[in-house]
């Protein structure tokens, strides 16, 4: 079955790094885009960009442009998304997920979420 | 970029149908059938109920459907029932290889 698991929690603070992984399993790594979602505590979720694992291709939201960084090794089936110069309204549930469309999105199956804190 | 706009709550009573209305511009709802729907239970990851404005995954209801008019995409949920009551976002294509979800509607089962 299809089953993307993710890195755990992290706490970090204002100014530093922080790198998730979202290990893919069930079906093939490099035939589906992953996009990456978040969430911010109550609030809705917020599309940050994509990857593409089979050409490492990616495209990332306007707004974290500069600050965001998609990577994947395909030999162990796992995608990477690295934030950096970390803020405290980073603070979120940091979701994978793999999309039916490429770029299109549909986003059929997602990771479990990894909770990012930033705090000083 | 902005966030497609939702109505914040939306509530219903079991076995009446409900709307949830997802209105954008013509950069993007209005300009592909690309809309996608996810429901979210508290403490959950979210779940793709319709994809491509009207298709439903295999094993969702068939209570969800979905649909478009010019620059609003709309969710209908026919014939509610208790675990319904959830958080619903809508997500679009906006071209240029991006996407974006609306602010997410909670619907209340009176």
């Amino acid at each position: 079955q299809v089953q993307l698991v993710q890195s755990g929690a992290e706490v970090k603070k204002p100014g530093a790094s922080v790198k998730v992984s979202c290990k893919a399993s069930g079906y093939t790594f490099t035939g589906y885009y992953i996009h990456w979602v978040r969430q911010a505590p109550g609030q809705g979720l917020e599309w940050m960009g994509w990857l593409n694992p089979n050409s490492g291709g990616t495209n990332y939201a306007q707004k974290f442009q500069g600050r965001v960084t998609m990577t994947r090794d395909t030999s162990i089936s796992t995608a990477y998304m690295e934030l950096s110069r970390l803020r405290s309204d980073d603070t979120a549930l940091y979701y994978c997920a793999r999309s039916r469309h490429g770029e299109e999105g549909a986003f059929d199956y997602w990771g479990q979420g990894t909770l990012v804190t930033v705090s000083s | 970029q902005s966030a497609l706009t939702q109505p914040a709550s939306v509530s219903g009573s079991p076995g009446q149908s409900t709307t949830i209305s997802c209105t954008g511009t013509s950069s993007d709802v209005g300009s592909y059938n690309l809309v996608s729907w996810y429901q979210q239970h508290p403490g959950e990851a979210p779940k793709l109920i319709i994809y491509e404005v009207t298709k439903r995954p295999s094993g969702v209801s068939n209570r969800f459907s979905g649909s478009k008019s010019g620059n609003t995409a709309s969710l209908t949920i026919s014939g509610l029932q208790a675990e319904d009551e959830a958080h619903y976002y809508c997500c679009s294509y906006a071209g240029r290889s991006t996407l974006v979800f609306g602010g997410g509607t909670k619907l209340t089962v009176l």
